[in-house]
Formats: C-alpha cells, sequence, structure tokens
C-alpha cells in the first residue's frame, strides 16, 4: 500500500482538462512545499513535468500544471493529447522517510 | 549532456545476489543525492536506497538488511549490492538523481531484476 493516495485511472477526450489527485497526510504534503510529479511511458524511464507543488522543468509543457491543498495535491493536465497517455505518480518529501510515492494513475486518452 | 546507464541486472535464484551499477556521466555521483528506485510488475514506483552528498544512507524498510548502496568517485558510479534476494525483489531498478525537497530530474532507462528458480 502506497504512503499518498491517488486514484487508479483518469481518462478523458482530446482537449478536455483532466486532473488527478494526490492525497497524503501532516507528515508530507500537507506539511512541505515539496511535490513532484513524474510521467512514465511504458518501457520508459520516469520523467520530472512537476517538482515543488507547481514548478516546471524546462522543457516541460504548460499544459501541465500542479497545486496543493492541505494534504492533497492535484496535477492538472489542460487540452488533453494522445502523446498524454501514460502513468502518473507524484512524490512528496517525508517527516518519516526520504520519500513518499502515490500509487500511479493511469491517463486514458478516449 | 547527463547519462546515467544501469546494468547489472538479471535472472538469480532466490537467495542469490546481484549488484547493480549505475554509471553516470554530466555531473559528479558524490556531489549529489543518488537513489535507487524499482518498479514490480502491475506496482506503482518505490524508492528503495539513497545516498546523499554528506554519506547519509537510508533504505526502505523492505530491504533494510539485505541491500547496501555505495558509490564510487574514481569511476562516478553507484552501486547497490542486493544479497538474500527474494521473489518479491523482481522489479525493474531504476537509478536517479535527487534534488532539494526529493525531485529527480534525471533517471537511467532501467535493468531488470528477476528473483525466480
Amino acid at each position: 500500500q502506497s504512503a499518498l493516495t491517488q486514484p487508479a485511472s483518469v481518462s478523458g477526450s482530446p482537449g478536455q482538462s483532466i486532473t488527478i489527485s494526490c492525497t497524503g497526510t501532516n507528515s508530507d504534503i500537507a506539511n512541505y512545499n515539496y511535490v513532484s510529479w513524474y510521467q512514465r511511458h511504458p518501457g520508459k524511464a520516469p520523467q520530472l513535468i512537476i517538482y515543488d507543488v507547481n514548478n516546471r522543468p524546462s522543457g516541460v509543457s504548460n499544459r501541465f500544471s500542479g497545486s496543493k491543498s492541505g494534504n492533497t495535491a492535484s496535477l492538472t493536465i489542460s487540452g488533453l493529447q494522445a502523446e498524454d497517455e501514460a502513468d502518473y505518480y507524484c512524490s512528496s518529501y517525508s517527516s518519516f522517510s526520504p520519500l513518499v510515492f502515490g500509487g500511479g494513475t493511469k491517463v486514458t486518452v478516449l | 549532456e547527463v547519462q546515467l546507464v544501469e546494468s547489472g541486472g538479471g535472472l538469480i535464484q532466490p537467495g542469490g545476489s546481484l549488484r547493480l551499477s549505475c554509471a553516470v556521466s554530466g555531473f559528479i555521483v558524490s556531489d549529489n543525492y543518488m537513489t535507487w528506485f524499482r518498479q514490480a510488475p502491475g506496482k506503482g514506483l518505490e524508492w528503495v536506497s539513497v545516498i546523499y552528498a554528506g554519506g547519509n544512507i537510508y533504505y526502505a524498510d523492505s530491504v533494510m538488511g539485505r541491500f547496501t548502496i555505495s558509490r564510487d568517485k574514481s569511476k562516478n558510479t553507484l552501486y547497490l549490492q542486493m544479497n538474500s534476494l527474494r521473489a518479491e525483489d523482481t522489479a525493474m531498478y531504476y537509478c536517479a538523481r535527487g534534488r532539494i525537497g526529493g525531485r529527480h530530474d534525471f533517471w537511467g532507462q532501467g535493468t531488470l531484476v528477476t528473483v525466480s528458480s
């Protein structure tokens, strides 16, 4: 069982916006602005797409955005495209371990 | 250009040992915080072990006492020595560079470890 809770799957049509939630506790998400999000296509290494809650690394599309409220972080993908179909993982700094992860969310583009 | 290249995976019997390597170019391993991750079939990402630039080391409970993380400054390489392997250690193993706050910005392509008789 993962420390952070994500929905198993989210789907949307091309052009739509979708949001993936990531729920933690007062020991991680609620207490630190160190939430990261990763995109992983099958057979590929994870790619960092959001860090420190709402920052994008250079080269990552501005269609990806992050936010946080209390112990829940969210990743929003706007203008959904076929290439966005992938697994998405959230992670957070934690008081009790170097890192905690969510179980992953499969995004399907209908 | 930054590159991380893992090697050393393979098929191993339960109880056996393997040493994974992560050869890095583009930054100095010992000046950075490095992490080994794994992803078992059908499961999510899991951190396995972390070594900070200052030398502090952490292990996930699931591998404590069986796995050892280390680095070689002269080879700019990160290692994971895995002993007493179990079927549940079967996974793709990745090395990655960590930054402040726990984000990991560069990852290798992974090396597959299969523990089976």
